[in-house]
């Protein structure tokens, strides 16, 4: 049992660039987020789904894209980088909408120069 | 506007004492409250939850509890290790729009000297 996995682990990106942070889980959970995590600002929410084909924009979702086309997928997509995502992102997934833990996944460490 | 604080960045604690760690809310009215821990280099993993309606909540060496009136959870770590070090999250439910969004605090760094 994998639980939630991310690809890639390190990633540096020029100014501009595009790419996408893959994540998969196989607990068929119905819920999954991204987060991306910054010197003193805690774990911030970008963008999550509660199934698939639904998503929603967190706190932060400015300059990212979701989509979630099966319940095992949600890629996170940056459309065109920025030193100011520079960051590392984490994603996360739960059973339900109750009262559930999040397993998160190793996390994506982000450098935009 | 809604607030977490995990009082201390860092904590400092001898070995075999108690560790606690604090965390403040403002602006929330949590169902439920979390506590996760998070090595260096990897992702938050959960330890313990507690309900609103939950005072009190033990888990082998770990006991955190949840007083709505004051907005404060307690964590602690009883019979501290060195392995214990790490930084610990908490995280509260937030209910917006039916979907039950998790909010994280900054975390406090624990380091249990041997």
């Amino acid at each position: 049992n994998a639980g939630v996995t991310q690809t890639p682990k390190f990633q540096v990106l020029k100014t501009g660039q595009s790419m996408t942070l893959q994540c998969a889980q196989d607990m068929n959970h119905e819920y999954m987020s991204w987060y991306r995590q910054d010197p003193g600002m805690g774990l911030r929410l970008i963008h999550y789904s509660v199934g698939a084909g639904i998503t929603d924009q967190g706190e932060v979702p400015n300059g990212y894209n979701v989509s979630r086309s099966t319940t095992e997928d949600f890629p996170l997509r940056l459309l065109s980088a920025a030193p100011s995502q520079t960051s590392v992102y984490f994603c996360a997934s739960r059973f339900d909408n109750v009262i559930t833990e999040a397993f998160f996944g190793q996390g994506t460490r982000l450098t935009v120069v | 506007s809604q607030k977490i604080e995990q009082n201390s960045e860092a904590l400092n604690i001898q070995e075999g004492k108690t560790a606690t760690l604090t965390c403040n809310y403002t602006n929330y009215s949590p169902a439920y409250l979390q506590w996760y821990r998070q090595d260096p280099g990897r992702g938050p993993v959960f330890l313990l939850l507690i309900r609103e309606n939950e005072k009190e909540k033990r888990k082998e060496r770990l006991k955190v509890t949840f007083d709505t009136t004051l907005k404060q959870s307690l964590f602690h770590i009883t019979a501290s290790q060195p392995a214990d070090s790490a930084t610990y999250l908490c995280a509260l439910s937030d209910n917006s729009g039916g979907y039950q969004k998790v909010t994280f605090g900054t975390g406090t760094k624990l380091q249990v000297i041997p």
